[in-house]
């Protein structure tokens, strides 16, 4: 059964540490990890990845893949209370458009 | 920008009721999803279109149809909505030959 797993369920850290976040996958016919950030409102797109070792970064977060251990991490350095909302992990199979979901980790940034 | 619009963000309907869920885009994007966000679920799929008239199942169809008349709209149909379908319905479209959803504000629908 395909299926993406994330850790912590949710985290709590005051602002300016650093986090992060884990993503483990079991996918058949991966195709691609996306990572979305869903506050209070509709989920946005933070990175799409597709090759291992290859770091994306945007600002003070970042995110890596691992495809041989089958996993992604997402990093928030100096992390302020704007990043307060749930992280959502999915990975997109090359079979027809489907796509799984993890749970997301809530991340809580208190000043 | 993408613009994903889920008609209603809050929603009461009684036991038996039949609930449609619209969800209308602007960027002639040929994919549409419908997910249900659950605490401790994530994000499931109920249904998917590729193209007008095209749905597929996801992986948790049971309860739901859906429907894809204009490439822009994509309806989540409730026939006889019960309330283990009060959840967080959120709809997503994404370009064929990409891989990022974009998606809606949600509608938090609850069956009383």
């Amino acid at each position: 059964e395909d299926k993406v797993v994330q850790s912590p369920l949710s985290l709590v850290v005051h602002e300016g540490d650093t986090v992060t976040l884990n993503c483990s996958y079991e996918v058949t016919n991966f195709r691609s990890l996306l990572w979305y950030k869903q506050e209070k409102k509709a989920p946005t797109f933070l990175f799409m990845l597709t090759s291992s070792g290859i770091e994306k970064k945007s600002g003070r977060l970042s995110s890596i893949l691992d495809k041989k251990e089958l996993f992604s991490i997402l990093n928030i350095t100096a992390t302020q209370t704007g990043d307060s909302a749930i992280y959502l992990c999915a990975v997109e199979a090359n079979t027809g458009n489907q796509f799984y979901f993890g749970t997301g980790t809530s991340l809580t940034v208190i000043p | 920008d993408v613009k994903v619009t889920q008609s209603s963000r809050y929603l009461v309907k009684r036991t038996g009721e039949k609930v449609f869920l619209e969800c209308v885009q602007d960027m002639d994007h040929e994919n549409m999803f419908w997910y249900r966000q659950d605490p401790g679920l994530g994000l499931r799929l109920i249904y998917f279109s590729y193209d007008v008239k095209m749905k597929e199942k996801g992986d948790i169809p049971e309860g739901y149809s859906v429907s894809r008349e204009k490439k822009e709209r994509f309806s989540l149909i409730l026939e006889s909505a019960s309330t283990n379908q009060t959840s967080m319905y959120l709809c997503a479209s994404s370009l064929f030959a990409k891989n990022i959803q974009y998606f809606g504000a949600g509608t938090r629908l609850s069956v009383l």
